[in-house]
């Protein structure tokens, strides 16, 4: 199993272009999640599904969107990038939902920088 | 505002002394998790703790729950090296800010 995979590992853009973040499971969990990490400033979930077919809100949505293709297939897009959207973003997958009793398995990450 | 906050934030010490890291969480969650990253790296689970008392040991390091106080510890025995990391306490979805742990010879 390769667990969560995320591609790519890193991307450089420049402010106003757009780019869409895959992320992959391969371990049949229900929820998927996105996450933007910052120093000093911990993970912030930007949007999750709990199950397909269904998406949320996170904490820091705006400037993302999300698609949950299928059960194993979580992508973020970023429509118009911009330079406070620098940052490594995670993808995490958990076998159930938000109230799940089961800890959540993270992606390697996809280092993002906009100039 | 819903929040989860660690102390400290940096934290450095010697191998084969003890210290505890705290983590106050603002939600009426009733769960906690704790996350290890390496510097570059994913992050990693260490512990779920589910109810109000739980307690879980791994090596060294022994994590708490008090939904009481809305309080869990992370505390490091005899640190190593090896246990040099950032440690993540979560509720799930809402993360504290990471403390950077280093152990020095």
């Amino acid at each position: 199993n390769a667990g969560v995979t995320q591609t790519p590992k890193f991307q450089v853009l420049k402010t106003g272009q757009s780019m869409t973040l895959q992320c992959a499971q391969d371990m049949n969990h229900n929820s998927m999640y996105w996450y933007r990490q910052d120093p000093g400033m911990g993970l912030r979930l930007i949007y999750y599904s709990a199950s397909e077919g269904t998406t949320d809100k996170g904490e820091v949505p705006n400037g993302y969107n999300v698609s949950r293709l299928n059960k194993r297939e979580f992508s973020l897009r970023l429509e118009s990038a911009a330079p406070s959207q620098t940052s490594v973003y995670f993808c995490a997958s958990s076998p159930q939902g938000r109230v799940s009793t089961d800890t959540q398995y993270f992606g390697p990450g996809t280092r993002l920088t906009v100039l | 505002e819903l929040k989860v906050e660690q102390n400290p934030l940096f934290l450095s010490m010697q191998e084969g002394k003890n210290y505890t890291i705290y983590c106050n969480y603002s939600t009426t969650s009733d769960r906690l998790y704790w996350y290890r990253q390496d510097p570059g790296k994913s992050l990693e689970s260490l512990f779920v703790l589910l109810s109000n008392g739980a307690v879980k040991q791994e090596g060294r390091l022994m994590a708490s729950l008090d939904t009481k106080a809305r309080l869990s510890t992370l505390h490091i025995t005899a640190a190593v090296h090896d246990l040099s990391a950032t440690y993540f306490c979560a509720d799930p979805l809402i993360f504290g800010q990471g403390t950077e742990l280093s152990v020095k010879p």
